[in-house]
């Protein structure tokens, strides 16, 4: 069963453009959403957790920019911007409370500059 | 801060060898313990997790321990196949964050027939 759908799926992203990530959350039971970055060497690092419609984040990194938005209890955008290098997006989804809760994965949003 | 140390890039074995992942961790807290797989072209997926209450946990084959003298949570599988060629990240919680977790750099398991 897929908790989670990501799109798009992949994209080409012309150096110095932005693009729109989307992610929709599949079931209520793990309403904590949150987006990862995994670069080209495949480190998996933590961005943003959104917990309520309405919450806003931004955070620079090396090579690109992020602006978090949770749309409603089922949505969650990202914009990437100002990428240089390669990577890709994971949206993810777990239960609330403490730490033992598993975090699941989306399919990912694969971008690739050009 | 909370850190995930995984020395091993990448492992290469032959079907049927003995697995062994090599995980230390540092924080503060005692917090449950977790190894993901990504297969290719997927997401990351939960293989296992372990809590200082059990101790040890068990899945697919695959059984990792925590260790609190030595803080280190390895890998092991007694016998590996093809189908468990994939990348393996250890993770814990982060002590400031719950809903973040902080991730190992990854072992990538090739293993030919």
């Amino acid at each position: 069963v897929t908790l989670l759908e990501q799109n798009p799926r992949w994209r080409l992203v012309p150096r110095g453009q932005a693009v729109n990530l989307r992610c929709i959350l599949k079931n209520s039971q793990y309403p904590w959403m949150s987006w990862y970055q995994q670069d080209l060497q495949k480190q998996l690092q933590w961005l943003f957790t959104l917990r309520s419609p309405g919450d806003k984040e931004v955070k620079s990194l090396p090579g690109a920019d992020y602006l978090a938005t949770r749309v409603t209890d089922t949505e969650l955008r990202l914009q990437v911007a100002n990428m240089s290098q390669g990577r890709t997006l994971y949206c993810t989804c777990s239960g609330t409370g403490g730490g033992g809760n598993t975090l699941y994965f989306g399919e990912g949003s694969r971008l690739i500059v050009v | 801060g909370d850190s995930v140390t995984q020395k091993q890039g990448q492992v290469t074995l032959s079907e049927d060898d003995f697995l062994f992942i090599n995980c230390t961790y540092s924080t503060t807290t005692y917090p449950t313990l977790f190894w993901y797989v990504q297969y290719p072209g997927q997401g990351p997926q939960l293989l296992l997790k372990v809590t200082t209450a059990n101790n040890k946990g068990i899945s697919r084959g695959f059984e990792a321990t925590y260790d609190k003298g030595t803080t280190s949570f390895h890998l092991q599988k007694a016998s590996v196949q093809e189908s468990d060629s994939a990348v393996y990240f250890c993770a814990l919680p982060a002590s400031s964050s719950f809903s973040k977790l902080v991730f190992g750099q990854g072992t990538s398991l090739s293993v030919v027939p």
